[in-house]
């Protein structure tokens, strides 16, 4: 069935660093979301990228879609510690349009 | 407004209880989910309602029993659990069942005993 692989698992970084999210796909994918749950929350949406080579910008968040449209980023410029929690990619199953979800990368961010 | 409700909050149950998990949504959204999400694990879809019919059962355990009373509300019946049940039970809406984002509630967090 569908999978989709998220790396890295954990990534500590210094408030200020940058911090990249990867996730990538053996099939081309229709569609693929970002979400991001803070510690103790629930997932909340982010972005949904449709087109191929696909780049969208939520203020110091970068999201790409590839162009073989089989993986995608999320990056993060100057984290802050608000930044922490765990960020999903969630991609549509092809025959039966539910969300395959990443394994998550949890984002800690020391001030 | 943009908000899944979903009750109780916390939830802690002996293996022979029955109870109930609820969720509201005033989006009118014609898709509702559920997923069991344990500790630094993505959320694990247990069931999709479409225009208010089962669609999807990830062969869950008949212990856990959904129902959709109408297109703004989604129950999940819960019976007989076991420990490993524990776990955080999130309710998710969307406008339909394909290529949409998903709105999560806050979710219940269950502890079976």
């Amino acid at each position: 069935g569908q999978q989709v692989m998220q790396i890295p698992q954990y990534q500590h970084v210094q408030e200020g660093e940058d911090f990249t999210t990867y996730c990538n796909s053996s099939t081309t994918l229709s569609n693929i979301q970002w979400y991001k749950q803070r510690p103790g929350g629930h997932p909340v949406f982010l972005i949904q990228l449709v087109k191929s080579g696909e780049v969208k910008k939520q203020k110091r968040l970068t999201f790409q879609f590839g162009e073989a449209k089989k993986n995608s980023s999320l990056h993060i410029t100057a984290t802050q510690t608000t930044d922490v929690g765990t960020y999903f990619c969630a991609v549509p199953s092809s025959n039966t349009g539910k969300l395959i979800f990443g394994q998550g990368t949890t984002l800690q961010v020391k001030p | 407004d943009t908000e899944v409700t979903q009750t109780p909050k916390h939830l802690v149950m002996g293996m022979t209880n029955k109870k109930s998990l609820k969720c509201e949504q005033h989006m009118g959204h014609r898709a509702m989910y559920w997923y069991k999400q344990k500790a630094k694990k993505p959320p694990e879809l247990m069931f999709v309602y479409s225009y208010e019919k089962l669609s999807i059962n990830e062969s869950v355990p008949s212990r856990f029993s959904p129902e959709c009373p109408n297109s703004s509300l989604l129950n999940l019946h819960l019976h007989a659990l076991q420990p490993e049940d524990s776990a955080l039970y999130l309710c998710a809406s969307s406008q339909d069942r394909l290529y949409n984002e998903q709105f999560f509630g806050p979710g219940t967090r269950l502890t079976v005993l």
